[in-house]
């Protein structure tokens, strides 16, 4: 199985201030075939289920706000927030879909320092 | 919309079997494949297969093969999880796969369903 680690597991950031989360995979999820990354990103906020924020490490989805953007490449990802708002407190998960099973990483929860 | 709306929150007895549904609409089922991944309370996400919408051909993962069946009927997709334990107390989400030609990425998910193993 393919691990995906996360770092950190909590961080706190001042509204306005940028929050960055780190990926991990212990295989590369590039797949060479069409040079695309085969991770996402996703919101959850208390009670409520996970959001597809990002696909392809880079591709934001419909309706998400700019300030989200995924970036790296074969075993390292980021996932940063330009400018923390209050709505984006939540526990962020990636995911790799390069290959079965589909594995998450532990979760990084955002709070409002 | 696309909507994917899960039937109610469940207890059962360890042993015994449970049965979640995930009823989709706002999109053509057989284009896209359903997933189900749960969430034990205060923990993260466990992807645990899914199915075909055109085909109803199966993936599931190692740790449940055996023991979880899904099914697929018009625009339906059933989670039949046996032998319950109380590690299998969880909320179970279904959510709609987005293929990538090799693995799923999932948008959107239902709104989960709490099963609850006790006796």
């Amino acid at each position: 199985d393919i691990v995906m680690t996360q770092s950190p597991d909590s961080l706190a950031v001042s509204l306005g201030e940028r929050a960055t989360i780190n990926c991990k995979s212990s295989h590369s999820v590039l797949y060479s075939s069409n040079n695309k990354n085969f991770l996402a990103w996703y919101q959850q906020k208390p009670g409520q289920p996970p959001k597809l924020l990002i696909y392809w490490a880079s591709t934001r989805a419909s309706g998400v706000p700019d300030r989200f953007s995924g970036s790296g490449s074969g075993t390292d990802f980021t996932l940063t927030i330009s400018s923390l708002q209050a709505e984006d407190v939540a526990v962020y998960y990636c995911q790799q879909y390069y290959d079965t099973p589909v594995t998450f990483g532990q979760g990084t929860k955002v709070e409002i320092k | 919309q696309v909507q994917l709306v899960q039937s109610g929150a469940e207890v059962k007895n360890p042993g015994a079997s449970v049965k979640v549904s995930c009823k989709t609409s706002g999109y053509m089922f057989i284009n896209y494949h359903i997933s189900w991944v749960r969430q034990a309370p205060g923990q993260g996400l466990e992807w645990m297969g899914w199915i075909s919408g055109y085909s109803g051909n199966t993936n599931y993962a190692p740790k449940f093969q055996g023991r979880v069946t899904m099914t697929i009927d018009t625009s339906t997709s059933t989670l039949d999880l046996r032998s319950l334990r109380s590690d299998d107390t969880a909320v179970y989400y279904c959510a709609r796969g987005e293929s990538s030609g090799r693995g799923l990425w999932f948008n959107p998910w239902g709104q989960g369903t709490l099963v609850t193993v006790s006796s």
